[in-house]
């Protein structure tokens, strides 16, 4: 059974940096890309970024380029996404998924992240 | 960006009933090698999202065959044949073909 845990969500103020982390299992980590997807408090869903098998392709969506990073480490089965200069519209759920062929297919339980003075 | 834009965003159904979602984007989502990238997802309150169709029509492991997509292009739908309580929730579409990937704005299905 496919699992994604996501854990490192909390309060952070504006400005300030946050590392969310994924732990997966039940599948062969290292053979599939990874996606991170948010959802702001009542609103609907926005992909944030990808990571391919190795590392080696990063994508993300606009708003969050430049200050978003997204890393793996396969040997730990670990998802990262790295948060710098965070924005009150930053504010979200932020759910670890795993990102199959041109999809996303299993989605984690999500980790609240609140950026606010 | 590709604009996905979902209608009705509110759809009432009667149980046993059948219901429909559209989802146009704003560009064509096929490929140059022919593939069309167009998902279908459903979030009921309090739970994360759960994969229901990919690539336009392929139904997600264990999701029940009342649940249909179709579409070609920029025009896609999501059937339920006979919609069941555990059917409420919000339903999202995304495509996956071109960067960065993008979703609809959600169709909220509740029960009359």
């Amino acid at each position: 059974e496919v699992q994604l845990v996501e854990s490192g969500g909390g309060l952070v103020q504006p400005g300030g940096s946050l590392r969310l982390s994924c732990a997966a299992s039940g599948f062969t980590f290292s053979n599939n890309w990874m996606s991170w997807v948010r959802q702001a408090p009542g609103k609907g869903l926005e992909w944030v970024a990808n990571i391919n098998q190795d590392g080696s392709a990063k994508y993300y969506v606009g708003s969050v380029n430049g200050r978003f990073t997204i890393s793996r480490d396969n040997a730990e089965n670990s998802l990262y996404l790295q948060m710098n200069s965070l924005r009150a519209e930053d504010t979200a759920v932020y759910y670890c998924a795993r990102a199959g062929w041109y999809s996303v297919d299993y989605w984690g339980q999500g980790t609240l992240v609140t950026v606010s003075s | 960006d590709v604009v996905m834009t979902q209608s009705p965003l509110s759809l009432p159904v009667t149980l046993g009933q059948p219901a429909s979602i559209s989802c146009r984007s704003s560009q064509s989502l096929v490929t140059s090698d022919g593939n069309t990238f167009l998902n279908w997802f459903h979030q009921r309150p309090g739970q994360s999202p759960r994969r229901l169709i990919y690539e336009v029509s392929k139904r997600h492991s264990g999701v029940p065959d009342r649940f249909s997509g179709s579409g070609s292009g920029t025009d896609f739908t999501l059937k339920i044949s006979r919609v069941e309580a555990e059917d409420v929730g919000v339903y999202y579409c995304m495509q996956s073909t071109h960067w960065p990937w993008t979703f609809g704005q959600g169709t909220k299905v509740e029960i009359k």
